[in-house]
């Protein structure tokens, strides 16, 4: 089945700087990627998604990057701010039109610091 | 659109009984919903893909008589935790799909945190 991996675990930035976090899958037949923000206690949330047929995707200050080639894909947060602390996390999706089992990575702890 | 909603938000239930948690998708229909477990710092596990009208799938090392699921109409999916022993706690969250075009997003409901004394 489908792995992802995801790093780093942890990561704390000041206000205003970038952070970048990378996942990567072992699926070549994935086509999905999304990632979800989760705060203490609270429902993962969608950000960002991409599919497999795009390399790039932007949001205003989040975007997110895909190399099919090498099987990984990373979150960029620029002008970070204190309220983007939360854990972050990327999955991974075989889309068949019929289902969409979602395998998620480990998780990443992003700390923005004033 | 696409709210999911699950009941209850937290339970505390003796070792050796029975929790049922409710998912509810309340402004669209869902054929596929699906349960996961999440342990403290940890990331979410999918436990198993429930159908409506047919038998959930279960992953791999998630025990079926154990945590039975029910999806008995398009937007209500249960997951019954049977004679829950201290191990079970953990936060359960379940997701829906939305139905209909090449629709790729799952909505996950608010998590239910089971205790078990």
């Amino acid at each position: 089945g489908e792995n992802v991996e995801q790093h780093p675990s942890t990561l704390s930035v000041q206000e205003g700087d970038s952070a970048v976090i990378k996942c990567t899958y072992s699926d070549s037949a994935s086509n999905y990627f999304p990632w979800y923000k989760q705060e203490l206690g609270k429902r993962p949330q969608l950000i960002i998604d991409i599919r497999s047929n795009v390399g790039e995707k932007k949001d205003q200050r989040i975007a997110v990057t895909l190399n099919k080639t090498a099987k990984h894909f990373s979150l960029h947060i620029t002008e970070t701010q204190p309220e983007d602390s939360a854990v972050y996390f990327c999955a991974a999706s075989i889309w068949t039109g019929t289902a969409s089992k979602l395998t998620f990575g480990t998780g990443t702890r992003l700390q923005v610091t004033l | 659109g696409a709210v999911v909603s699950q009941h209850p938000s937290w339970v505390i239930c003796k070792s050796g009984t029975s929790v049922k948690i409710e998912c509810r998708s309340l402004d669209f229909q869902a054929t596929t919903m699906f349960w996961y477990r999440q342990f403290p710092k940890q990331s979410l596990m999918l436990m198993a893909t429930s159908n409506e009208g047919s038998k959930a799938t279960y992953e791999q090392g998630v025990e079926k008589d154990k945590f039975l699921i029910n999806h008995a109409s398009l937007t209500l999916s249960t997951l019954t935790v049977t004679s829950a022993h201290p191990e079970d706690s953990s936060f359960y969250i379940c997701s829906a799909r939305s139905e209909g075009g090449f629709v790729y997003e799952q909505y996950f409901g608010p998590g239910t945190r089971l205790t078990v004394t």
